[in-house]
Formats: C-alpha cells, structure tokens, sequence
C-alpha cells in the first residue's frame, strides 16, 4: 500500500483481556516504530525496530507489552491482560531508515484501543 | 530526558487571520518536525528543520527554527477551515530516531 496501514482501527476489550494490534509499514521501510497516545496529549515512544531487530524498548511501560517484527516488515503490539490505564491510541510509524541520520516518519491512522 | 512545551494549548481564529504556534526545548534540538493531527486520524508530516536559523514553507505554512536551535514557531498566513486541527512539535535525538512530542495545539478556526 502507499501508507502505513493499521488494524483494526478499533479495538475493545475487557480488562485482563489480551490484544494484538497490526502495523503493515510503508514497503520497503527499515525503521519501525510504535508510540502510545493518551487523550489530549502528544505520542509518547513506545518500542523501535531496524528491520526485524528491536534496537529500542526503552518505552514499553510494562512486561505486558510486547512488540515484534519476525520478517523486518509487518510488526505485532500485544498487551497481555490488559487495563483500563491500557486505553490510548497505539500508532504505527515507518521511515526509510538506512544511512540517514534524520529520517522522517511516516504514520498510521492508528488503533483505539478501550479497555473496559 | 528531553521535554518540548508548546504554547498556546489551543487557540480559536477567525478565517484569514494568521496565527503562530511555538514549540520550546529544554535541550539543544538536533532535528525538529512539525506534523498535523486531525481527530481519529494519524500525524501528518508537515516539515522538518535541522539547522539553526534554517526557515521553511509549504503552501501557506512557514516554520522556523532559531539559531540557538531550543525554539521553533509555526505560522499559518490566512488561516482556512483546512488549517483546523492538533500541530504537533517533534524533536529527534542525536543518533536516535525515536521523537519526543510536545503535547500538541489544537487550532480552531471560525468563519
């Protein structure tokens, strides 16, 4: 596709529930990366890959989360048992990556995610 | 850890009016990126400034950054409906690509 593409759109869940949300990055991509956004305030990093290699987790906020991208393309969030503190917006952003130093990065239209 | 602090929060223009938003480090910025929200929507990318003095624009957008590299403005030169949304300020780190987003303005425009 010609952006980045996430599903589902939304997503809700009872809490204790796990969730998986999907990130299909722009083709051809090396860098990938997942933010959490809280209502009303800016993404807040959350994991970053170089291909299939997690270089980042410094922002995953706790060991029930868990990020992969077993191919260097599409990458899964799972949250096991989920909270209610959980509900955020997940973003998806790719970049070209590589040898530049500054990349821009692309976004996704994002998953809502609810815990109820 | 680096921290960016945008002002106003949220701002109410009329159509045609020009208006700024500012975007504010506690560190020296390495790379700077500005990106449009709409409401259920993902960011998109409006511009990114790296150097210090360094002035872009696109269509009627002009971003700038000083040459102290710790503050950047946006200005939106007669504002239209389409100019509505949350502008948000991202910065890059040195060696990373991960950003660190300033909590974002929510523009309203009124006709």
């Amino acid at each position: 596709g010609a952006g980045v593409s996430q599903s589902p759109r939304y997503k809700v869940a009872k809490r204790g529930q796990d969730v998986a949300l999907r990130c299909d990055p722009i083709s051809g991509h090396v860098s990938l990366f997942w933010y959490q956004q809280a209502l009303g305030q800016g993404p807040e990093f959350l994991t970053y890959f170089q291909n299939e290699a997690q270089l980042d987790k410094s922002g995953l906020p706790s060991d029930r989360f868990f990020a992969e991208r077993p191919e260097g393309s599409v990458s899964t969030l799972k949250i096991q048992r989920t909270q209610q503190e959980d509900s955020a917006v997940y973003l998806c952003a790719s970049s070209p990556g590589g040898t530049h130093l500054i990349n821009i990065q692309y976004f996704g239209a994002g998953t809502r995610l609810s815990v109820l | 850890s680096q921290e960016l602090e945008q002002s106003p929060q949220s701002l109410i223009v009329q159509e045609g009016k020009n208006l700024t938003i500012n975007c504010t480090s506690s560190k020296t910025l390495y790379g700077l990126y500005w990106y449009k929200q709409k409401y259920g929507e993902g960011l998109i990318f409006l511009m990114m400034l790296q150097k210090g003095g360094e002035e872009k624009s696109h269509e009627k957008i002009t971003a700038k950054l000083d040459e102290k590299k710790q503050q950047s403005s946006l200005h939106i030169t007669a504002s239209q409906p389409s100019h509505a949304g949350i502008y948000l300020c991202g910065a890059a780190n040195f060696g990373n690509e991960k950003l660190t987003f300033g909590t974002g303005t929510r523009l309203t425009i009124i006709p």
